[in-house]
Order: structure tokens, then C-alpha cells, then sequence
């Protein structure tokens, strides 16, 4: 069973200010981990999956980077917004071809 | 396009009253299906998924079970609910585990 830890819990930054989060999993046995964003009254939305160690994505202001052998992934926000403000959750994929995910990591940006 | 639908968007039940929640996808064929629950403070956790019709996968002993009588339906169910059974109820659909899974609105249950 993967356990998944994301860091910290919750974030409270200024509009204008970058900010990154983590995502921790055991190394072993994995092969995809992706990462969601889910607004307030919104359903998940998709933002990356990755798939190789050393992998980065970039989506506009968001980038992520996966490192399979240590077991963790960053997600970067570079220049937060209050449109960026939500819960980021990540979901690693190991040898039981399911997702398992974090509890998430809160974000709030304030103008 | 492709869209996933569930319903409904919230329900109040009694302890003991059964449950069906329905998710539908349309403009996809043979879709992987998922039924997620976030319980209060808690993550997601993946409560059954389906690779096929009639192909259901567990992965919690819970009182709930789930069923797929055609492609692209997925029903949630329960005889008797329990209270532990409250929380937000998510359907989702996906091509496949290398590829993103997209989510139906939730379902939020309350159990009285």
C-alpha cells in the first residue's frame, strides 16, 4: 500500500508570491504519479502526469518536477494569483494500477 | 468532447434507507470508471473501479457496492446505509492509469 504525504498542509501567500509543494511516496514500484487541482464547489481538475524520473511539466504559471528514485514531486506556482487559491492533491500510481492520493495541500492566495 | 454526469448533487438519508447514485460518460467508449469518497478531513480514497461492463474491483470492505450494466454507467448502491457512510462522493472516468482522470460534480451525502 503507498502512502502518500503532501506538504504542508495548508499555505496562506500574497498575490504576486511563488510557491511550491510536495508530494512524498515510496520509490518502489511506481510508474505514474499525477496531480490535481480542486477549486472550492469544482470537481478535480487534471493538471500533470508524469511518468519518468526527471520528468518536468509546465502549465502556464504551474511546473512540476518528479524524482521516482528518491520518491517525491514538487509543484511550482510561479507569480500566485487568487484564481490559483485550491487544493492541489497529488496521486501516485504503484504496482496496484490504482491512484493514491494525498490528503492535499490548501492553497490560498490573497490580493 | 467527452462528459461524465452524476447525480444527484446532494442527498439526506436515514440510517438504515438504501442508496443509488449514478455517474454517465458520453463521447468516450470503454472508459476505466472509479467511485471515490472523501470523508470528513480525509483524501480521496477510491471505493470501486471498473475496467469493463460488469467488471468491478473492491477496495475497501465498506458497505457499499457498485455496478456497471452498460459501458459507460456506473452505479454506487447500498442496502442500508450507515452513518459512517457520510461524504462527498465523486465519479470519474479515464482512458487509462498513464492517462488524467476526469471527475463528474460530487455527490454530497448526509446520513441522519
Amino acid at each position: 500500500i503507498l502512502n502518500v504525504e503532501q506538504s504542508p498542509q495548508s499555505l496562506h501567500v500574497q498575490e504576486g508570491d511563488s510557491t511550491n509543494f510536495t508530494c512524498s511516496f515510496p520509490s518502489s514500484n511506481f510508474y505514474a504519479l499525477h496531480w490535481y487541482r480542486w477549486e472550492t464547489a469544482k470537481s478535480p481538475e487534471a493538471l500533470f502526469v508524469m511518468t519518468l524520473n526527471g520528468d518536468e511539466k509546465k502549465k502556464g504559471r504551474i511546473s512540476a518536477t518528479l524524482n521516482t528514485k528518491e520518491g517525491y514531486s514538487y509543484l511550482y506556482i510561479k507569480g500566485s494569483q487568487p484564481e490559483d487559491s485550491a487544493t492541489y492533491l497529488c496521486a501516485p500510481i504503484g504496482n496496484t494500477d490504482k491512484l493514491i492520493f494525498g490528503t492535499g495541500t490548501r492553497l490560498q492566495v490573497f490580493p | 468532447s467527452q462528459t461524465i454526469h452524476q447525480w444527484p448533487a446532494t442527498l439526506v438519508q436515514p440510517v438504515g434507507s438504501p442508496l443509488s447514485l449514478e455517474c454517465t460518460v458520453e463521447g468516450t467508449s470503454n472508459p476505466n470508471l472509479y467511485w471515490y469518497r472523501q470523508a470528513a478531513g480525509r483524501g480521496l480514497q477510491l471505493l470501486f473501479y471498473s475496467v469493463g461492463i460488469g467488471q468491478i474491483s473492491s477496495e475497501v470492505p465498506q458497505n457499499l457496492s457498485a455496478s456497471r450494466p452498460q459501458d459507460r454507467q456506473f452505479i454506487l448502491s447500498s442496502k442500508k446505509l450507515l452513518l459512517s457512510d457520510s461524504g462527498f462522493y465523486l465519479c470519474a472516468w479515464s482512458v487509462s492509469n498513464n492517462q488524467p482522470q476526469h471527475f463528474g460534480d460530487g455527490t454530497r451525502l448526509s446520513i441522519l
